[in-house]
């Protein structure tokens, strides 16, 4: 059962453009929504994260946008550069419980 | 500070055989986990440890055991090797249930 739906699977996007990416989640008990990104051959690693009591996050050009009705929530990549072309996860996390992590979307920004 | 390293970084088995994923932590974090990556499925959590002394089933413990060694050490066992078993191993850690750091992971091939 997939708790987190994430689309698209992939996004190729211009440099300088906008890359958004969508999920939605079931569980109404999430309380942590945390985004990871990860290069080929890598780890994930933290990108930016948001709690459900704010609508919107921004850290340099990573937004999350948090739509707590229709439990959907976007990373939104702006001025996207040649450098950010990686594996994007979504996740969502209750207390005390795991996190549940997105499908992945592999990201591609050309030059 | 190496943060999370998994050894080793790649593998090779026939189905049958047993292995043992080897992973650490030197940021003194209390909980530890073990994920598979398989394409279109994001990361599946197989055990975790949320604290030295003790283990819980995932969502696809099946095939698996874990150890606990130690706070910084948690291994993982695959002890009859089968072909579905084929993925990218994912060891991570946090000191709470939210920022996860991952390691570099580890490539199985079960033939």
């Amino acid at each position: 059962q997939q708790q987190v739906k994430q689309s698209p699977q992939s996004l190729i996007v211009q440099k300088g453009g906008i890359s958004i990416i969508n999920c939605a989640y079931e569980n109404t008990a999430f309380d942590y929504f945390p985004w990871y990104q990860q290069f080929p051959g890598k780890g994930p690693a933290l990108l930016i994260a948001i709690r459900p009591d704010v609508s919107e996050k921004k850290e340099g050009r990573f937004t999350i946008s948090f739509n707590k009705s229709a439990k959907q929530f976007s990373l939104h990549i702006m001025d996207s550069q040649p450098g950010d072309s990686a594996t994007y996860f979504c996740a969502a996390l209750t207390e005390g419980r795991q996190l549940t992590f997105g499908s992945g979307t592999q990201l591609t920004v050309l030059p | 500070n190496a943060g999370v390293t998994q050894t080793p970084k790649f593998q090779v088995l026939k189905t049958g055989q047993s292995m043992t994923l080897q992973c650490a932590q030197d940021m003194n974090h209390n909980s530890m986990y073990w994920y598979r990556q398989d394409p279109g499925m994001g990361l599946r959590l197989i055990y975790y440890s949320a604290s030295e002394g003790t283990t819980d089933k995932g969502e696809v413990p099946n095939g698996y055991n874990v150890s606990r060694l130690n706070k910084r050490e948690f291994s993982l066992r695959l002890e009859s090797a089968a072909p579905s078993q084929t993925s990218v191993y994912f060891c991570a850690s946090s000191e709470a249930l939210r920022t996860q750091y991952f390691g570099p992971g580890t490539r199985l091939l079960v033939l």
